[in-house]
C-alpha cells in the first residue's frame, strides 16, 4: 500500500483565501483523523471520521474550519477564510481496528500551510 | 482528560550509546500505547505498538516497555546512531490518541 497520501505537500497562500486539503487514507481502514502540528502547540486533533462519518469535532478551532470525507478514500479539511494564525503542518492518519480506536496509527507526510 | 508528558524535551548523546526516553501518562484505562519517531519536515513514523496486555515489544534495536499502573512507558534505544536522531513521540490510545510533546534526538558522530 502507498501509505497515507496528502495533498498539497506546501501551500502558499494570502488571507481570506480559501485553502482545501486532501488526504487518501490506507485502503481497508475505517478511521481517519486530521490533525495539525505547530511548534508552539505541538500535535493537536482537530477532527476525526469512522466509517466515513464524523464522531468528534471538537478540536476544529472555530467556523472557519470544516472537514468532510464523502467515502472511505477521500477525505477533505477546508479553511475559509484563512488566517494566518492558521499557518501550521497539517497532517492526515488512519488506522482500523475493528470499530475501536486502538490499532496502529500510520501518519501522511503533511501539508505545510503558510497563510501570507 | 488524558495527560502525556514526555521528559527530557531534548537529549544529545555521542554515538555508540544506549538512552532511554521517558512517556508518562495519567489515565492507566488505555488499550494501547504507540511510539513514533518524526524526521524534520516530515510525517509521523510508527516505531512500536505496545497493546494494553503487553509489557514490551522489540523491533531491532528499539525495545519499548509499558506500566500501565504506573502510567509509564520507556523506548530504549540500543548503540545509538547518527541516523537515530529525531523527534520521538508516543501516543496513548483511549478513546481517541493522546500525544506527548516529544523528546528531540541529537546523536552526535
Amino acid at each position: 500500500d502507498a501509505g497515507v497520501i496528502q495533498s498539497p505537500r506546501h501551500e502558499v497562500t494570502e488571507m481570506g483565501q480559501e485553502v482545501t486539503l486532501r488526504c487518501k487514507p490506507i485502503s481497508g481502514h475505517d478511521y481517519l483523523f486530521w490533525y495539525r502540528q505547530t511548534m508552539m502547540r505541538g500535535l493537536e486533533l482537530l477532527i476525526y471520521f469512522n466509517n466515513n462519518v464524523p464522531i468528534d469535532d471538537s478540536g476544529m478551532p472555530e467556523d472557519r474550519f470544516s472537514a468532510k470525507m464523502p467515502n472511505a478514500s477521500f477525505s477533505t479539511l477546508k479553511i475559509q477564510p484563512s488566517e494566518p494564525r492558521d499557518s501550521a503542518v497539517y497532517f492526515c492518519a488512519s488506522s482500523s481496528n475493528r470499530g475501536r480506536v486502538t490499532g496502529e496509527l500510520f501518519f501522511g507526510e503533511g501539508s505545510r500551510l503558510t497563510v501570507l | 482528560k488524558q495527560e502525556v508528558t514526555q521528559i527530557p524535551a531534548a537529549l544529545s548523546v555521542p554515538e555508540g550509546e544506549n538512552l532511554v526516553l521517558n512517556c508518562s501518562f495519567t489515565d492507566s484505562a488505555i488499550y494501547n500505547l504507540q511510539w513514533f519517531r518524526q524526521d524534520p519536515g516530515k510525517g509521523l513514523t510508527s516505531l512500536l505498538l505496545i497493546q494494553s496486555s503487553q509489557r514490551e515489544q522489540t523491533s531491532g534495536r528499539l525495545n519499548a516497555s509499558l506500566d500501565k499502573s504506573s502510567g509509564r512507558s520507556t523506548l530504549y534505544i540500543a548503540a545509538s546512531q547518527p541516523g537515530d536522531s529525531a523527534t520521538y513521540l508516543c501516543a496513548v490510545v483511549g478513546n481517541q490518541f493522546y500525544f506527548g510533546t516529544g523528546t528531540s534526538l541529537t546523536v552526535i558522530p
